[in-house]
């Protein structure tokens, strides 16, 4: 079946504008969770939505940053103002409660550039 | 919380050669440890996983191996291929709607 998927794949913004990206989970998996990635880094959590509702939300760095998830299934992360620090891959990942919960699928990601 | 090394940060080895990842964490919790190969503009995926109650587990040409009393845990890659060229995560997860723990990958590089 499908995969999960992100768009757009690539976005090029101005610092201070808003910017929204989106994640399509796998159908019917039920957690997803977003990430970033800097540039040669690791991978940073921000946010752990299961279901329509986020019980963690611990890794949002600042509150230009929000997500939303709708019909347990597509979420959107929006970024406010967004600053140059603001550029990195994001990720998102889904999981099936169905199977072993912490195996994670992961998109391809949305590169973002803040100029 | 939970805190994973990964070494080492770079790999380079020939074609053919063994690659040895390896990944310690603090929390005696944790009981689920995933391996992810990141491809150059690619998200993360899945290769191997191994849980805590075994101690090994192999899948053609890689294998996971576990020492929970020492807390650390490997990738094993045989017979590397240029396409083995990404770079590697591993994780560790107390499992079910916990988030897990990232390394901060390794970048290996296969020569031909």
């Amino acid at each position: 079946g499908a995969g999960v998927s992100q768009s757009p794949s690539n976005k090029v913004t101005e610092k201070g504008k808003d910017v929204e990206l989106r994640c399509d989970p796998i159908s019917g998996h039920t957690a997803l969770y977003w990430y970033r990635q800097r540039l040669g880094q690791g991978l940073e959590f921000l946010i752990y939505f299961q279901g329509n509702s986020a019980p963690d939300k611990s890794g949002l760095p600042s509150d230009r940053f929000s997500a939303e998830r709708t019909g347990e299934s597509v979420s959107t992360l929006t970024i406010q103002r967004t600053q140059q620090e603001d550029s990195a891959v994001y990720l998102c990942a889904s999981s099936d409660p169905g199977r072993p919960q912490e195996t994670q699928y992961f998109g391809p990601g949305t590169r973002l550039l803040v100029l | 919380g939970e805190n994973v090394e990964q070494h080492p940060s770079t790999l380079s080895v020939q074609e053919g050669d063994s690659a040895v990842i390896k990944c310690t964490y603090s929390d005696s919790a944790s009981n689920y440890f995933p391996w992810y190969k990141q491809e150059l503009g690619k998200g993360p995926q899945l290769i191997i996983d191994i849980r805590s109650n075994v101690g090994e587990k192999k899948d053609q040409r890689i294998a996971v191996t576990l020492n929970k009393t020492a807390k650390h845990f490997s990738l094993h890659i045989t017979e590397t291929q240029p396409e083995d060229s990404a770079v590697y995560f591993c994780a560790a997860s107390k499992g079910g709607s916990y988030i897990p723990t990232f390394g901060r990958g390794t970048s290996l590089i296969v020569h031909p």
